[in-house]
Order: structure tokens, then sequence, then C-alpha cells
């Protein structure tokens, strides 16, 4: 069965990098892109960008562009985002999903706190 | 970019209602539309797919229309189970979007 599972929590402080790991089993990781999506507390869903598995092609939301990146090692079935200069507003859930628009498999979440 | 504007943002309803959530494209993104369901806690659950299509295992009261920029969920006979806040998503283009979500509460 597909299965996305996330690495741990995080806590950073402002100014800092956080790099999130999804891996992925249950299919042919370089079949499907996978979609990094957000969700600070009490908010909802925003759509972060997009990598291919197949070719490493990214799509990124403009208010990101700068200070995310989203890479994959198909050695090891495993996508990562990278967040850089981090905020106290970065303070949220990430979640990976699998798909290239309609996601139908996602990850557990991995909650990033930003805090002095 | 596309927007899309999701209503309403909440929807206090009984079980056995008939359940209508909108969302309006800002430009045409043909059926490239999708709607999941979110429970606190957990992560989005799809729904709906190019923008009608059932994803397997959803029960049939779920259903997804589209008519023209807008795009309707609905659920025939709100369940228990079905209170949760529900989000579509457009996927036209490279640079896709959420709506604000909806959130569906007991009356």
């Amino acid at each position: 069965q597909v299965q996305l599972v996330q690495s741990g929590a995080e806590v950073k402080k402002p100014g800092a990098s956080v790099k999130v790991s999804c891996k992925a089993s249950g299919y042919t990781f370089a079949s499907y892109g996978i979609t990094w999506v957000r969700q600070a507390p009490g908010q909802g869903l925003e759509w972060m960008g997009w990598i291919s598995a197949y070719n490493g092609n990214t799509n990124y939301a403009p208010r990101l562009q700068g200070r995310v990146t989203m890479t994959t090692d198909t050695s090891t079935s495993t996508a990562y985002m990278e967040l850089r200069s981090l905020r106290s507003d970065d303070t949220a859930v990430y979640y990976c999903a699998r798909g290239s628009g309609d996601f139908h498999f996602w990850g557990q979440g991995t909650m990033v706190t930003v805090s002095s | 970019d596309i927007q899309m504007t999701q209503s309403p943002s909440t929807l206090s309803a009984s079980v056995g209602d008939r359940v209508t959530i909108t969302c309006r494209a800002s430009q045409s993104i043909d059926f490239w539309l999708a709607w999941y369901q979110q429970k606190p806690g957990k992560a989005p659950k799809l729904l709906v797919y190019e923008a009608s299509k059932l994803e397997s295992g959803v029960p049939s009261r779920f259903s997804g229309s589209k008519s023209g920029t807008e795009f309707t969920l609905t659920i025939t006979s709100l369940q228990p189970d079905d209170f949760a806040t529900y989000y579509c998503q457009h996927y036209s283009g490279y640079l896709w979007s959420f709506g604000q979500g909806t959130k569906v509460e007991t009356k």
C-alpha cells in the first residue's frame, strides 16, 4: 500500500533553516510528483510547490520563491523540502502528498515551530 | 495567479441535511479541481478530483459538479462523520492553490 512517512517535529530559531523529509513506499517513486502543503495553526491549507520525482523539475508558490527548495533522492524514494530564513509565521504543519494535481495520498504531517 | 473563492466559510447543519459548498475560480480552470475533507489533527482526505470524479472508497452521498468557473461539492444526506472542514483546490497550470475552507458544524 502507498505510504508517505515524514520526519519528526522540529523547533527552529528565526533565521534558521529546516529540512523535512518524506519517504515513499508502495509504488514506483519516479512515476509521481510530490507536492508540499502547509497549514499554520488554526488556518487553511497553503500549497507550497511541487517536484517531479522523475526529472526534478519544480514549481514553487511565488510567495515562497527564493526561500524554499524541493529535492528528491530516487535511490531512497525520499523527497525533501528545505525552507530557509525562517520566520514566526512559518510555524505550521508541513505535509507532503503524492500527485501532480490531485493528491490521493498524504504524509502524516511534520510540525515545524519557529520561536526564539 | 488563479484565485479560488470558497463559500460559505462556516455552515451549520443537521444530520440528514443536504449540504452544498461552492468554489469559484477567478478564471477558467477546465475541470482541474479537487475537494478534500479534513478533520482536526489529520491530513486532508481526497473526496473528488477532476471536478466530479469520486475518489475510491468515498461514500456516494458526496458528489462534485461544475458550471463554468463555479464548482460545487454536495453532500446529499449529512452523516455524523461528515462534520469537518472542506477545501477546494485547483490544479490548472503550474501554480496551484486552495480555497479558504468551509467548516461544517452541528446546528
